[in-house]
């Protein structure tokens, strides 16, 4: 497998239920990132990794909660969703390089979300 | 905060015809410009960076920092370029704010 697989590719959960989304780079990159891509909105950053550090967090609700346990994979962890919770969610990957602004990120297949 | 602007949900236009596809975003700071693409049943890709002054699949966008724009032009469009279309500046190291896209149908 190559670039980035995520899994997986669809989803179905209660409002009640636990559940993770993986994902994982081929790509040797050092920085991994977890979108939200909803019908009616842009594509939402959500949490940015570097080096295995949380660098950002978009203001997401506690009830989405990541790991990135190694450069090369990303979980995002799932509990008590709510239905509005329902979308796309892609993970990217992209290699940091110190002073370079502008690295071009690998996207997955995304996993498609429906809470019920 | 940052915003992007791609005011066209859909632009449809003839094969062969010219296509622009526009791309407004806020000043703050010297953001990179990138547009990604998104053909059907397939993954989001890079298509252009403008750092790297190149021209993809006939594609150039040109940056006007004056007006703050970085649109997509084509002076010829084919029917394989349809697909959903994303600008997407950088700011602040891994950073990227999408616009809306646009969806570029190219008809026969």
């Amino acid at each position: 497998e190559t670039g980035v697989t995520q899994t997986p590719r669809h989803l179905v959960m209660g409002m009640t239920n636990k559940k993770s989304l993986k994902c994982e780079q081929h790509l040797g990159h050092n920085a991994m990132y977890w979108y939200k891509q909803s019908a009616k909105k842009p594509l939402e950053l959500m949490f940015v990794y570097s080096l295995e550090e949380r660098v950002e967090n978009n203001s997401v609700p506690s009830r989405f909660s990541p790991e990135c346990p190694n450069s090369s994979h990303l979980f995002l962890h799932l509990h008590t969703l709510q239905p509005e919770d329902s979308a796309l969610y892609l993970c990217a990957s992209s290699q940091d390089r110190a002073g370079v602004s502008y690295n071009e990120q690998f996207f997955g297949p995304g996993t498609r979300l429906t809470v019920l | 905060a940052q915003r992007v602007t791609q005011p066209e949900k859909l632009l449809s236009v003839f094969k062969g015809a010219p296509v622009e596809l526009k791309c407004n975003y806020s000043y703050s700071g010297s953001p990179e410009l990138f547009w990604y693409v998104q053909y059907s049943r397939q993954r989001l890709q890079l298509l252009l960076r403008h750092i790297s002054r190149e021209s993809i699949k006939g594609f150039t966008a040109d940056l006007n920092k004056g007006e703050t724009s970085f649109h997509l032009k084509k002076p010829f469009a084919q029917e394989e370029d349809s697909a959903m279309y994303y600008c997407a500046p950088l700011y602040n190291f891994n950073k990227f704010y999408f616009g809306s896209g646009t969806k570029l149908n190219v008809k026969p």
